[in-house]
């Protein structure tokens, strides 16, 4: 498959579950990202990855654990959210850190119970 | 840092009709300005960019104008279709300065009524 691929689609947790987001691209790109898609706000830039080395965290609850383990896989790990981290989270690539030409996957919404 | 505002939130339009999105942002030295659409339940897919030293750019149907001097940047599409129908993102970012923090605007709703 091409492109950018996130599992799970659809994701429900209760707060005190422990739960990891996985995101591959196909596309050799250098840089991942994890975006955080609530209504009606914008989107949220909230880790990226350059050649599997974090170069943003953007004071990202620690609830919220990425790892990078090569360029081409990125997880997030979910521990004890709050309803409120209720969201679709979208993870994107691109060539190299810098923003431009982001390539999103179709995202995992995730209900906080 | 970067603010976008991005107006109008929602938007319905006649089938053939022009539609208008249009962005401000507060950082002069932003230099980078893409347009993603998302149709429901899809990724976000980026349809048109734009750099600062351009004032306008077309893509077929899709065109982008950027006044650096009004700090504001508007998407136009002509003759809509319905499978124009999508939240339409707008974005602005100071590219290449090391920089990872791309600043989206909320979102505009854009309905295209057959």
């Amino acid at each position: 498959e091409t492109g950018v691929t996130q599992t799970p689609r659809h994701l429900v947790m209760g707060m005190t579950n422990k739960k990891s987001l996985k995101c591959e691209q196909h596309l050799g790109h250098n840089a991942m990202y994890w975006y955080k898609q609530s209504a009606k706000k914008p989107l949220e830039l909230m880790f990226v990855y350059s050649l599997e080395e974090r170069v943003e965290n953007n004071s990202v609850p620690s609830r919220f654990s990425p790892e990078c383990p090569n360029s081409s896989h990125l997880f997030l790990h979910l521990h004890t959210l709050q309803p409120e981290d209720s969201a679709l989270y979208l993870c994107a690539s691109s060539q190299d850190a810098g923003n431009e030409k982001l390539f999103f996957g179709s995202g995992t919404q995730l209900s906080v119970l | 840092g970067e603010n976008v505002e991005q107006h109008p939130s929602t938007l319905s339009v006649q089938e053939g009709d022009s539609a208008v999105i249009k962005c401000t942002y507060s950082d002069s030295a932003s230099n980078y300005f893409p347009w993603y659409k998302q149709e429901l339940g899809k990724r976000p897919q980026l349809i048109i960019d734009i750099r600062s030293n351009v004032g306008e750019k077309k893509d077929q149907r899709i065109a982008v104008t950027l006044n650096k001097t009004a700090k504001h940047f508007s998407l136009h599409i002509t003759e809509t279709q319905p499978e124009d129908s999508a939240v339409y993102f707008c974005a602005a970012t100071l590219s290449g300065a090391g920089s990872y923090q791309l600043t989206f605007g909320k979102g505009t709703k854009l309905s295209v009524i057959p």
